[in-house]
This record gives C-alpha cells, structure tokens and sequence, in this order.
C-alpha cells in the first residue's frame, strides 16, 4: 500500500523567511504533484513532477524531485501573506491512482 | 473556460436516501476520478475511471457506486447514505497518466443526518 508522509503538518512563519515542505512516499513512482488548497474551495494545481530530478519554479515557490529517495520538496523563498494555504503533495501509482498526502497548513504572520 | 462542474455544491439528506452527485468536464479528458477530503486525513480516493465503461475502486470505495456511459459525464451514486459519509467530495479528470496534471471540480459538501 502506498503511503504519502507529509511534513510539518502545521507551519507558521513570518513574511520575508524561508522554508520547505517535506513530502516522502512508501513505493516507486514517477509522477509527483504539488496542490495548493485556500480555505473552502477547490484544489489548484501547482506543479507536475515526472522525472527523477526534475525541478520546476514559480514565483517564490520551487518544487523538486528525488525518486530514488522517494522524497519531494517544496520550497518557499521570502514568504508573503498570499502564500497562506494548505498545500497537498500527491504522488501518482499504477494505473491512475492517486494518493495525497495528509497536508501542511501554511500560515504566514506579517 | 476549461473546467470539471460538480452539483450541488451543498447537500443535506437523511440516511438512506439514494443521492447523485453529478460530475462533468469539458476538456475531453479519458480519466476521471472521485475523492473525498477529511479533516487530518487528506483527500482519498473513492473510485476513478481510465475512459468509458472503464472504472475500479480507489481506497474507500465501500458504500459508493460510480458509471461511466459518457466520456464527459462520471456521476457519484450513494445508494444508502450514512452519516459517516458526510465528507467534502472533489471530481478530478485529466488526460491519460495526468502528465498535465488533473483538473478539481470545486467541491460538493454533504452532509447526512
């Protein structure tokens, strides 16, 4: 069974640092992907992460792969208040499924 | 505007009432999919389904039922609803393997009384 390991759970951090969200899985993959989720409403992509290796920007937020260690990452740089949310990794196995990982509740205190 | 649609939005029912939760998408994607978010447990997936009359079980798949006769249309069926059941329910598609990632509907909170 495949297990996805999020941490921390919960992150507080004040504007202008930086930091890194954890994510490791249990089982080979290929696919990783990075969701960021604001409070009541839907899941919005932020990266697709299909090769061991890979790393992908965007705006102050930088996702990375490492397959063999079965482990992504999620870097903030200079955090703003916008980035206050619930990100989500999900890691892609066998023929479609999905599994997400528990979550990180990111707040950023001005 | 490229989109997956859920309804309803909200639902309130009581226990036992068969219900649907209808999910569509407009991007002419073969595979679709249906999770269910918890408080500290994540989103986990209750059935997905790789093109038409193509579906298997996610990892909580007890208690729901799912069709797929259109490529569009993945409709959610809960045949006996129980109040362990009331969860925040997302539809996902995406082109084969999801290399583009997937697309999430906005949501249909349920709850049963």
């Amino acid at each position: 069974e495949l297990k996805v390991e999020q941490n921390p759970l919960f992150l507080s951090m004040q504007e202008g640092k930086n930091y890194t969200i954890y994510c490791n899985y249990s089982t080979t993959s290929d696919r990783l992907y990075w969701y960021r989720q604001d409070p009541g409403k839907s899941l919005e992509s932020l990266f697709v992460l299909l090769s061991n290796g890979a790393v992908k920007q965007e705006g102050r937020l930088m996702a990375s792969l490492d397959t063999k260690a079965r482990l992504s990452t999620l870097h903030i740089t200079a955090a703003v208040h916008d980035l206050s949310a619930t990100y989500f990794c999900a890691v892609g196995f066998g023929n479609e499924k999905l599994t997400f990982g528990t979550g990180t509740r990111l707040t950023i205190i001005p | 505007e490229a989109q997956v649609t859920q309804n309803p939005r909200y639902l309130i029912t009581v226990t036992g009432k068969k219900l649907t939760v209808t999910c569509s998408q407009n991007m002419n994607h073969e595979y679709m999919s249906w999770y269910r978010q918890d408080p500290g447990l994540g989103l986990r997936q209750i059935y997905y389904s790789m093109n038409v009359e193509v579906t298997d079980k996610g990892d909580v798949p007890e208690g729901y039922k799912v069709s797929r006769k259109e490529k569009r249309n993945f409709p959610l069926i809960l045949e006996s609803p129980s109040p362990n059941q009331t969860s925040l329910y997302f539809c996902a598609s995406s082109l084969s393997q999801g290399i583009y990632g997937y697309t999430f509907g906005s949501g249909t909170r349920l709850t049963v009384v």
